[in-house]
C-alpha cells in the first residue's frame, strides 16, 4: 500500500523559514518523481515544486522560486521542502503528490498534507 | 502554458448522473488532464487519466465503475453515473505542460459536487 506522510508544518512568523517532510512507503521511490502541491484555506491546487526519481532535475512554481529548495534522499525514502523568506500567502495545506514515472506529474497518489501557516 | 477552466459547482440528485468539465485553452486539444476527487478535510485522490481518445492508463485504487471519463476537442469529461453521498467532493483536473526549465503543473479552479 502506497503511503504519503507529510510532516514539519506549524506556525510562522513572516520572513520565517521551515522545512517540510514527506516520509513515503509501499513503492519503488527513486522511481518516481515527486511534487509538492499546495492548496490555500477555500481555494484550489497550486503546484509548488517538482524533483525527477534521481533527484538530478527540480522545477519551481515562479511564486516560490528563489525562496523555496526541494530535495529528496533516496536512501530514507523521504521528499523535503525546504521554505525561507515564508509570506502570509504561503499561508496553506501543503500535500506531496507521487507522480507514475521517475519524471512528470501524473500524479496517482496523494498524502494528507501539512498545514503552514504564516502569520505574526 | 495551458489554462484549464472548471465550472465552480454542480449538483445531482442521488442516483442520478453528473457531467463533470474540464476546458483547455485554445491550442492544447492534444493534452490529457488528470481527474482527483477531493473530499472535505481530506487529501487528493486519483480519479483517471483522460486525453482526446479517452482514458489513458488506469483508474485510481478503489475508483468504482460509475466514474468513466471522455475527450472531446479542448474538453475533458468526467461522468459519474448512480451518484452516491460519497461523492459529494470538489473535483480538480490538472496537466503538466513543458520540460526543461519551462516545466509546470496546471490545476483547474475545481468544481464542488453537491449530492442533493
Amino acid at each position: 500500500e502506497v503511503q504519503l506522510l507529510e510532516s514539519g508544518g506549524g506556525l510562522v512568523q513572516p520572513g520565517g523559514s521551515l522545512r517540510l517532510s514527506c516520509a513515503a512507503s509501499g513503492f519503488t521511490f527513486s522511481s518516481c518523481a515527486l511534487s509538492w502541491v499546495r492548496q490555500a484555506p477555500g481555494k484550489g491546487l497550486e503546484w509548488v515544486s517538482a524533483i525527477s526519481g534521481r533527484g538530478g532535475t527540480t522545477f519551481y512554481a515562479d511564486s516560490v522560486k528563489g525562496r523555496f529548495t526541494i530535495s529528496r534522499d533516496n536512501s530514507k525514502n523521504t521528499l523535503y521542502l525546504q521554505m525561507n523568506s515564508l509570506r502570509a500567502e504561503d499561508t496553506a495545506v501543503y500535500y506531496c503528490a507521487k507522480a507514475v514515472a521517475a519524471a512528470g506529474a501524473d500524479f496517482d497518489y496523494w498524502g494528507q498534507g501539512t498545514l503552514v501557516t504564516v502569520s505574526s | 502554458q495551458p489554462v484549464l477552466t472548471q465550472p465552480p459547482s454542480a449538483s445531482a440528485s442521488l442516483g442520478a448522473s453528473v457531467t463533470l468539465t474540464c476546458t483547455l485553452s485554445s491550442g492544447y486539444s492534444g493534452y490529457k488532464v488528470n481527474w482527483f476527487q477531493q473530499r472535505p478535510g481530506k487529501g487528493p485522490r486519483f480519479v483517471m487519466r483522460v486525453g482526446p481518445g479517452g482514458i489513458v492508463g488506469s483508474k485510481g485504487d478503489g475508483i468504482p465503475d460509475r466514474f468513466s471519463v471522455l475527450g472531446s476537442g479542448l474538453n475533458r469529461y468526467l461522468t459519474i453515473k448512480n451518484i452516491q453521498e460519497e461523492d459529494e467532493s470538489d473535483y480538480h483536473c490538472g496537466a503538466d505542460h513543458g520540460s526543461g526549465s519551462d516545466f509546470v503543473v496546471i490545476f483547474g479552479g475545481g468544481t464542488k459536487l453537491t449530492v442533493l
